[in-house]
């Protein structure tokens, strides 16, 4: 099976940072990742699918990047409503892992 | 805009056996997988496994021998069953729609919290 790591686990950060996330899987998977958000007590999100395609209705300041085994989430100029936990998620092949999870807090 | 909505008990006691349902409106069922997702208190997102439309599942390793999910079109529903449950299966379990060509999570239902307790 294909692992999922992220990293970090958690990070702090202020109103309009730029912030990178990362996910590394443990074996090629082309461009196979998506990205979701979660806040506390809400269902998950989607942001990005398929590596770097946005999806509809969530704001241009949250990009992916990268192929291969290595990917990036990247959120430019943090907003209040970005403090929440990221997730990225192998879209390659059963069993479809989720990465541990990035706490973004409000430093 | 599809809507999913799951049901099924809020309490089960260990060794027995969980069903739930997820009622699927507003859209399509064909074409898409219908997703399960659980997620135990203060911990990450755990890919239970999928049924595609036609009936074709897969199933995360750890669960398969215990996990069985359909999915009925004419009633517009998926369904669990997870047995020999223990307290570490004690989580909100969402039900889901993927689609079919990045397996990307794109809808969500509003999740049940589910205890294994006796």
């Amino acid at each position: 099976d294909i692992q999922m790591t992220q990293s970090p686990s958690s990070l702090s950060a202020s109103v309009g940072d730029r912030v990178a996330i990362t996910c590394r899987a443990s074996q090629s998977i082309s461009s196979y990742v998506n990205w979701y958000q979660q806040k506390p007590g809400k269902a998950p999100k989607l942001l990005i699918f398929a590596a770097s395609s946005l999806q509809s209705g969530v704001p241009s300041r949250f990009s992916g990047s990268g192929s291969g085994t290595d990917f990036t989430l990247t959120i430019t100029s943090l907003q209040p409503e970005d403090f929440a936990t990221y997730y990225c998620q192998l879209g390659y092949s059963p069993p479809l892992t989720f990465g541990g999870g990035t706490k973004v807090e409000i430093k | 805009h599809v809507q999913l909505q799951e049901s099924g008990p809020g309490l089960v006691r260990p060794s027995e056996t969980l069903s739930l349902t997820c009622n699927v409106s507003g859209d399509s069922m064909t074409s898409f997988y219908w997703t399960w997702v659980r997620q135990a208190p203060g911990k990450g997102l755990d890919w239970i496994g999928h049924v595609y439309y036609s009936g074709s599942a897969d199933y995360s390793p750890s669960l398969k021998s215990r996990l069985s999910i359909s999915v009925d079109t004419s009633k517009r529903q998926v369904s669990l069953r997870l047995n020999s449950l223990t307290p570490a299966d004690t989580a909100v379990y969402y039900c889901a729609r993927s689609s079919a060509a990045f397996l990307e999570v794109d809808s969500w239902g509003q999740g049940i919290l589910v205890t294994v307790s006796s």
